[in-house]
């Protein structure tokens, strides 16, 4: 089974530095998306950045970016400039992507807390 | 275009009751999700609905809970006999796996207090 591990439960940066949350994962699928999701208090998840597996280069999305090391099983993202807006629980997601009962669902890690500091 | 939405938004329940909660997907999506969210399990997911083929069912955690797709878009996430673990937020997504990306849209959730 595949497993989505978040060894920070929370972490802290000041507006405008760069933090980077870590996600690790476990999985003997190759082909696959891992993804980074946004909760604020609202609950509503948002979807931040995506990366598939067979893509060796990492996504970026403006301001977030991944460092993604598939021999390694590492997923972190980096958020640059941050903004009072980013304070949020985020998810590691991992998702597989070929047929069969797992396809679709997503496995989550347990989630990070980041608070953002003016 | 409306996104995922999710009825009711809180829900305070009795134990021993049971209670239903609604998903209703954005419109085209064939795939729909059900997620649990609590403070000691994390985000986990609950069943699966794509098209007319059987529902992957293999995240409920007991035969109290059940789901059920009409017409192929509203959903209804049905808790028979609620006990106290069952409180938590129920998220629900829809998706349309004819894209590779298979992207999740979530709703607001629906937060379910058992007292």
């Amino acid at each position: 089974a595949q497993t989505v591990t978040q060894s920070q439960p929370e972490m802290s940066v000041q507006e405008a530095e760069t933090v980077t949350l870590s996600c690790t994962y476990d999985t003997s699928e190759s082909d696959y998306y891992l993804f980074w999701y946004k909760q604020p208090p609202s609950r509503q998840m948002i979807l931040v950045i995506r990366q598939e597996a067979y893509k060796q280069q990492n996504a970026t999305e403006n301001r977030f970016s991944v460092n993604f090391q598939k021999a390694a099983k590492s997923f972190s993202l980096k958020i640059s400039d941050s903004q009072l807006g980013d304070a949020a629980m985020y998810f590691c997601a991992y998702r597989l992507n070929a047929g069969g009962t797992s396809y679709g669902k997503l496995t989550f890690g347990q989630g990070t807390i980041l608070t953002v500091h003016p | 275009g409306a996104g995922v939405s999710q009825s009711p938004s809180n829900k305070v329940t009795e134990k021993g009751k049971d209670v239903e909660l609604r998903c209703d997907p954005i419109s085209g999506h064939t795939a729909l999700y059900w997620y649990r969210q609590s403070l000691g399990q994390g985000l986990e997911f609950l069943i699966y609905f794509q098209g007319n083929s059987a529902p992957d069912k293999s995240g409920l955690p007991s035969d109290r809970f059940s789901a059920e797709r009409t017409g192929g878009s509203v959903s209804t996430l049905t808790i028979q006999r609620t006990q106290q673990e069952d409180s938590a937020v129920y998220l629900c997504a829809s998706s349309s796996p004819g894209q590779r990306t298979n992207e999740q849209y979530f709703g607001p959730g629906t937060r379910l207090t058992v007292t």
